[in-house]
């Protein structure tokens, strides 16, 4: 049980445009998911918090403008990069946590993003 | 001063070497605490929880030390497949039910034949 999945695995963009990262959780549903990046050698930041029906919260230095969360339903978290930069380009994680568990949190696969 | 920090490595040792990795955090208010293991460009995966009374699992032991604030890992017989980063993770609650995981940058473990 608890398996995270997240689309598209990869994705090649030119600057510019936007690109949407979703994030589902296939046996449990997720009252809260987290947004991670991760660029080379470097640790995993939390981005964002993200809970149902409710505004994400940003941590410190994320554009909310730029990373659109959204949490419409207890298995589907999405992320949109807009208006995307080649120093976008990184890895993006998400995980999600069960509501009985809030200590715990399972991992997506992540979202390899290349901007162009 | 970081929030969890880990020597980054890399660490190189021969197959069947015992390899400890440490890492210490700097907020008091933590709660629990992890080691999770990083393949390259895949997503980290649980390899244990860390009490403070110590817990084994196989060849690998973790400990805690809140005093120091302070969490160890140690890989005993270490084999090929070993080989990964291993990120230290300590979670605190930010609200009634709801907790935070700030990860290290990592460790990496080389295992050579």
């Amino acid at each position: 049980g608890a398996v995270v999945s997240q689309h598209p695995s990869w994705v090649i963009c030119k600057s510019g445009t936007s690109v949407k990262i979703e994030c589902r959780s296939l046996d449990f549903q997720a009252t809260t998911m987290f947004w991670y990046r991760q660029f080379p050698k470097q640790s995993l930041m939390l981005m964002a918090t993200s809970n149902e029906g409710s505004k994400a919260t940003y941590e410190q230095g994320v554009e909310k403008d730029k990373f659109l969360i959204n949490h419409a339903s207890l298995t589907l978290s999405t992320l949109t990069v807009t208006s995307a930069h080649p120093e976008d380009s990184s890895f993006y994680i998400c995980s999600a946590t069960p509501p009985d568990r809030g200590h715990e949190q399972y991992f997506g696969p992540g979202t390899r993003l290349t901007v162009t | 001063r970081k929030e969890v920090e880990q020597d980054p490595g890399p660490f190189n040792v021969p197959e069947g070497a015992t390899v400890a990795f440490n890492c210490t955090y700097s907020n008091s208010a933590s709660q629990s605490f992890f080691w999770y293991r990083q393949d390259c460009r895949k997503e980290p995966k649980l390899l244990m929880s860390v009490y403070s009374s110590g817990n084994e699992d196989g060849r690998f032991t973790a400990q805690l030390n809140r005093a120091s604030q302070y969490i160890s890992l140690l890989i005993r017989d270490s084999k090929l497949s070993d080989s990964a980063t291993y990120l230290c993770v300590v979670n605190k609650e930010y609200g009634a039910g709801s907790y935070q995981l700030t990860f290290g940058k990592g460790t990496k473990l080389s295992v050579i034949p």
